[in-house]
């Protein structure tokens, strides 16, 4: 069974740091893109940021580029968000979700604070 | 960026009942390799989004053959054949053709 747990979420001030991880299971981690996708509170889905296999093909949205960096390890079957430089409207449920390109399978998500 | 836009943005439908879901996108979703890169989820309250339809018309595994969706190009439509009370919650479709990524506003599906 495809399993993606996120964790590492919680409450921050503008400006601080966080970093959440999906622990993935069930499937051959290292053969699939991996994503991360937000959503705010009472909002719509919003794709922030997708990684290939290997990590050479890293993408970003606008909103988040140059503050978030996504990465995986491989070897620990996990996918990883460094979250920087954080504003009020990166408050949101941060989802993991594999394979770019055709989000096949969700985490439950880990929500994000982002407040003074 | 690509636009996608969704109809209705609510619908309440008696069980038993169809249901339709148009999405329009501001560009074609069809690659050069022949696929559509348009997919359909459902946000079930409270849990994440779960796939249902993959590129255009392609039901995920384990989804009830109620659901089917249909388009090409720009103009797309999820329809469901016969409501159930388990389908309430937000309908969603995406567009993976193109970076940045984007989803439609959502649908959301009431019981009456």
């Amino acid at each position: 069974e495809v399993q993606l747990v996120e964790s590492g979420g919680g409450l921050v001030k503008p400006g601080e740091s966080l970093r959440l991880s999906c622990a993935a299971s069930g499937f051959t981690f290292s053969s699939y893109g991996m994503n991360w996708v937000r959503q705010a509170p009472g909002k719509g889905l919003e794709w922030v940021s997708s990684i290939s296999t290997s990590s050479s093909y890293i993408y970003y949205a606008d909103s988040v580029k140059g503050r978030f960096t996504i990465s995986r390890d491989n070897a620990k079957n996990s996918l990883y968000l460094q979250m920087n430089s954080l504003r009020a409207e990166d408050t949101a449920v941060y989802y993991c979700a594999r394979q770019i390109a055709a989000a096949d399978y969700w985490g439950q998500g880990t929500l994000v604070t982002v407040s003074s | 960026d690509i636009v996608v836009t969704q109809t209705p943005l609510s619908l309440s439908v008696t069980p038993g009942q169809p249901a339709s879901i148009s999405c329009k996108s501001s560009r074609s979703l069809l690659h050069s390799d022949g696929k559509t890169f348009l997919y359909w989820y459902l946000q079930k309250p409270g849990q994440p989004p779960q796939l249902l339809i993959y590129e255009v018309s392609n039901r995920f595994s384990g989804v009830p053959d109620r659901f089917s969706g249909s388009g090409s190009g720009t103009d797309f439509t999820l329809k469901i054949s016969r409501v159930e009370a388990e389908d309430v919650g937000v309908y969603y479709c995406m567009q993976t053709i193109q970076l940045p990524y984007s989803f439609g506003q959502g649908t959301k599906l009431e019981i009456k």
